[in-house]
């Protein structure tokens, strides 16, 4: 059982269309990252987000953090073809153990 | 972009022999790590390095160790590959970020850009 559960695991839309990406647990993170990857690459960091109810953009990227530090979400507005890959969410528990566990990833494919 | 290399960046192997994984870094940072990447699974964590000669387990250490004799180096060792070993491996580095009480906020990971290992 994933610690991190991610949904829709695959998503493929039209360019221009708008999508959500849902990261949710029932365990409480200290902070919550997304990333993104590309086939044959490492992943690269998109945002942290670290108070509940925090929300941040990154451009046509918005982050959510749950008032409950429990899930988030990632909203992209008008998607382009570049936004295609896979988009992982990962969180920090607060053990004191400086680790991350990963969410099973959303596959998301944008069509021109 | 976080200077890490890994290498070999490919590898094909037969069941039961040693196979070793380098990851190389240039940041000083702390904290490194190696995780697995499997159809479905996302990323799990193998070990993690908190300083020269200090790991720890991940959530998937059976069959694997590792060590860090420096702290630009951590390696990762298959003391006899098997087939369900066959995965894409990513090195990873962070800083952490202390919050209220020395407790870590977050820390940010960069990753390597993984090595592709099969077992036959």
């Amino acid at each position: 059982t994933q610690l991190l559960e991610q949904s829709p695991q695959f998503l493929s839309i039209q360019e221009g269309e708008n999508l959500t990406v849902y990261c949710n647990s029932s365990s409480v993170f200290s902070s919550l990252q997304w990333y993104r990857q590309e086939p044959g690459e490492g992943p690269v960091l998109l945002v942290t987000v670290v108070t509940g109810g925090e929300v941040k953009k990154l451009k046509r990227l918005t982050f959510q953090f749950g008032d409950a530090r429990k899930d988030s979400s990632l909203h992209i507005t008008a998607a382009q073809t570049g936004d295609t890959g896979l988009y992982l969410c990962a969180g920090a528990l607060n053990t004191g153990r400086r680790a991350l566990t990963f969410g099973s990833g959303t596959r998301l494919q944008v069509q021109p | 972009d976080a200077g890490i290399t890994q290498s070999p960046r490919h590898k094909v192997t037969e069941t039961g022999t040693p196979v070793t994984l380098r990851c190389h870094q240039t940041e000083n940072h702390r904290y490194m790590y190696w995780y697995r990447q499997d159809p479905g699974h996302g990323l799990r964590l193998i070990h993690y390095s908190y300083g020269v000669k200090d790991t720890d387990k991940g959530e998937v250490s059976d069959g694997y160790s590792v060590s860090r004799s420096k702290t630009e180096d951590f390696l990762l060792t298959l003391e006899s590959a098997t087939s369900s070993q066959t995965s894409v491996y990513f090195c990873a580095i962070s800083e952490s970020h202390p919050g209220l009480a020395g407790l870590s906020l977050y820390n940010e990971q960069f990753f390597g850009p993984g090595t592709r290992l099969t077992v036959l």
